[in-house]
């Protein structure tokens, strides 16, 4: 079973550019997760989709980040501008069940995208 | 204050030595626990996961939780430096899936 995949796995921006990212996740996973980890930190999550749906984007800076998951499938996150302190690694995860069914907390992370602003 | 927290490290350990993790937490309305692996470059994977406090073991790990304290724990017994990595706490509320994690113990196994 193929895993979730992202790309680009590193990008290099100057402050104010924009950058995105894509994210396949597993094969009938229903929910799809954009969590963004800073160097040292753990994994804080930006955005939930259920479906094509959002469910919880409550520590989304809309005002720079926006995601999309339009066939309900693959997802991407982009940032405009982009900020010194958006640096860091961010992380597509899915899950194969409804946000209000599974508990098992079972994420299947990809590698994640390094992104460095200069 | 953070809601989860967690001893950044490093620990560093001999091979064989029994690694000792734990998280501490606030909100009392967290009920599911879960111990992820991460390693360098890679995305975090799944170690364990627990439900109410007690114990949990499977093969060389152990998953404690003490709600009363608001306490988790991960032991590592006979550790490998295949077990070199970081550690993140996870915890999630009852309802939805949103996790909130710890952030994370780097530990060193050392030959």
């Amino acid at each position: 079973e193929a895993g979730v995949a992202q790309s680009p796995r590193y990008k290099i921006i100057e402050k104010r550019q924009s950058v995105a990212f894509w994210c396949n996740p597993i094969s009938g996973h229903a929910t799809l997760y954009w969590y963004q980890q800073i160097l040292g930190q753990g994994p804080k999550l930006l955005i939930q989709f259920q479906n094509n749906g959002v469910v919880d984007d409550s520590q989304l800076p809309k005002d720079r980040f926006s995601a999309e998951r339009l066939k309900g499938v693959d997802s991407t996150l982009k940032i405009q501008p982009a900020k010194l302190e958006d640096s860091a690694v961010y992380l597509c995860a899915s899950s194969l069940r409804a946000w209000s069914v599974s508990n098992t907390g079972e994420l299947f992370f990809g590698e994640g995208s390094r992104l460095t602003v200069l | 204050q953070k809601e989860v927290e967690q001893d950044p490290g490093p620990l560093s350990v001999p091979e064989g030595a029994i690694v000792s993790l734990n998280c501490t937490y606030s909100n009392s309305a967290f009920q599911y626990f879960m111990w992820y692996r991460q390693y360098s470059r890679k995305g975090p994977e799944l170690l364990m996961y627990t439900y109410s406090s007690g114990n949990k073991e499977d093969g060389r790990f152990t998953a404690q939780v003490d709600k009363s304290s608001k306490y988790i724990s991960l032991f590592i017994r006979d550790s490998q430096p295949s077990d070199s990595a970081t550690y993140l706490c996870a915890m999630k509320r009852a309802a939805g899936n949103k996790l909130t994690f710890g952030g994370g113990t780097r530990v060193l196994v050392k030959p």
